[in-house]
């Protein structure tokens, strides 16, 4: 089945070490976001990719960033995780930009010790 | 600001009775309006979406624009309802969703 795939699905980091969550899709899709989701709280968008032209929200710190190498793949990246960064976080595939429907991974929990 | 609310976190209904999630939205212009669904253990997907005017598993919502609500309705709920339910919008030229905090449904047997 075409889905949208996340590794992985859990993640244990240490404070201030990198670490990168993926995120790839059989979708052919031409848009890749990236949401936070703490807990009891909505997803919030981080950044997006329309396929090359990457998108960062104005809040974002500068900590995230992401990565799409090629239309199936897009990485995020966290360069020095703080203990206020462990979530859930979320990939989103869309087949363009807009009012269209977004396919969502599975998540990957982010502990950070 | 864009903004989505939804004022219950939590709601429980009986098999079969009606269900009425809340959502109210904040936004200037024409919004596009989402109800995304989670299952347990499952990932988020659409539920549906005010421009196709669908009903999907029972379920409807409308856009009321003075009011600024997209509440989503089933007569009779069933016990496989029990999910997270979260309305989002997407405001104009955006590729952006903004999810409100989601309303947890269960349905009693």
């Amino acid at each position: 089945d075409a889905m949208v795939i996340q590794n992985p699905r859990y993640q244990v980091t240490q404070f201030g070490k990198p670490v990168t969550l993926s995120c790839s899709q059989t979708l052919n899709h031409n848009v890749m976001y990236w949401y936070q989701q703490k807990s009891s709280q909505a997803p919030k968008l981080l950044f997006h990719y329309y396929d090359k032209d990457f998108n960062n929200e104005a809040d974002t710190p500068d900590n995230f960033q992401s990565r799409r190498p090629n239309t199936s793949f897009c990485f995020l990246d966290i360069r020095s995780p703080g203990l206020g960064d462990a979530a859930m976080y979320l990939c989103a595939t869309s087949r363009l930009a807009g009012a269209y429907e977004q396919y969502f991974g599975p998540g990957t929990r982010l502990t950070v010790t | 600001a864009q903004r989505v609310t939804q004022p219950e976190k939590l709601l429980s209904v009986f098999k079969g009775a009606p269900v009425e999630l809340k959502c109210n939205y904040s936004y200037s212009g024409s919004p596009e309006l989402f109800w995304y669904v989670q299952y347990s253990r499952q990932r988020l997907q659409l539920l549906l979406r005010h421009i196709s005017r669908e009903s999907i598993k029972g379920f409807t919502a409308d856009l009321n624009k003075g009011e600024t609500s997209f509440h989503l309705k089933k007569p009779f709920a069933q016990e496989e309802d029990s999910a997270m339910y979260y309305c989002a919008l997407n405001g104009g030229a955006t590729n952006k969703l903004i999810f409100g905090t989601g309303t947890l449904l269960a349905v009693q047997p």
